[in-house]
């Protein structure tokens, strides 16, 4: 059982470049959700999926693409990267129930943008 | 006012000692409460759910006050394993968004 797992680990970009981000995860969860850790901000929520084929805007949409075209799999697309995406991206999921709100995280991308 | 609010830090604290931190929220209508666990570098980890009687795990209590809007961890014989950022995580009922404080660094010293 890998659990939520991201490709890549690491990215250098240049300006303009762009890049899909794949979050996969095999716990069968409904809920997807993609994040971004910058230092003293948190995280902040990017887009996420209640399921297949649905997704949403979160805090801080702009520059994103996202698609959730199969159940376990979550896409982030940066169509023209700029140096203000440089942080760190956290794919999570979770299942649908009342008390299980607990979110599983992949480990990470680490994107620089030069 | 932020959703939730947690003291940065950093905290630095003897091993072996007692530590405790807060995290306040705004909305009166929260109803999921979680401490998570994130290494330097890592992805965060949850460490304990929060229920409303208060809930214990070893070394570990989460505590909950809804009147005053605040979660509370507290740390008991703290171990240089627990050096971390302490995450505080919030959720709505119904809603499927969690909401994050930024988080509070702990550092024990041996």
């Amino acid at each position: 059982n890998a659990g939520v797992t991201q490709t890549p680990k690491f990215r250098v970009l240049k300006t303009g470049q762009s890049m899909t981000l794949l979050c996969a995860q095999d716990m069968n969860h409904e809920y997807m959700y993609w994040y971004r850790q910058d230092p003293g901000m948190g995280l902040r929520l990017i887009h996420y999926s209640v399921g297949e084929g649905t997704t949403a805007k979160g805090e801080v949409p702009d520059g994103y693409n996202v698609s959730r075209l199969k159940k376990q799999n979550f896409l982030l697309g940066l169509e023209s990267a700029a140096p203000s995406q440089t942080s760190v991206y956290f794919c999570a999921s979770r299942t649908i129930g009342t008390s299980q709100y607990e979110q599983y995280f992949g480990p990470g991308t680490r994107l620089t943008v030069t | 006012r932020k959703e939730v609010e947690q003291d940065p830090g950093p905290f630095n604290v003897p091993e072996g000692a007692t530590v405790a931190f807060n995290c306040t929220y705004s909305n009166s209508a929260s109803q999921s409460f979680f401490w998570y666990r994130q290494d330097c570098r890592k992805e965060p980890k949850l460490l304990m759910s929060v229920y409303s009687s208060g809930n214990e795990d070893g070394r570990f209590t989460a505590q909950l006050n809804r009147a005053s809007q605040y979660i509370s961890l507290l740390i008991r014989d703290s171990k240089l394993s627990d050096s971390a950022t302490y995450l505080c995580i919030i959720s709505n009922f119904g809603n499927e968004k969690l909401t994050f404080g930024t988080g509070t660094r702990l550092t024990i010293i041996p």
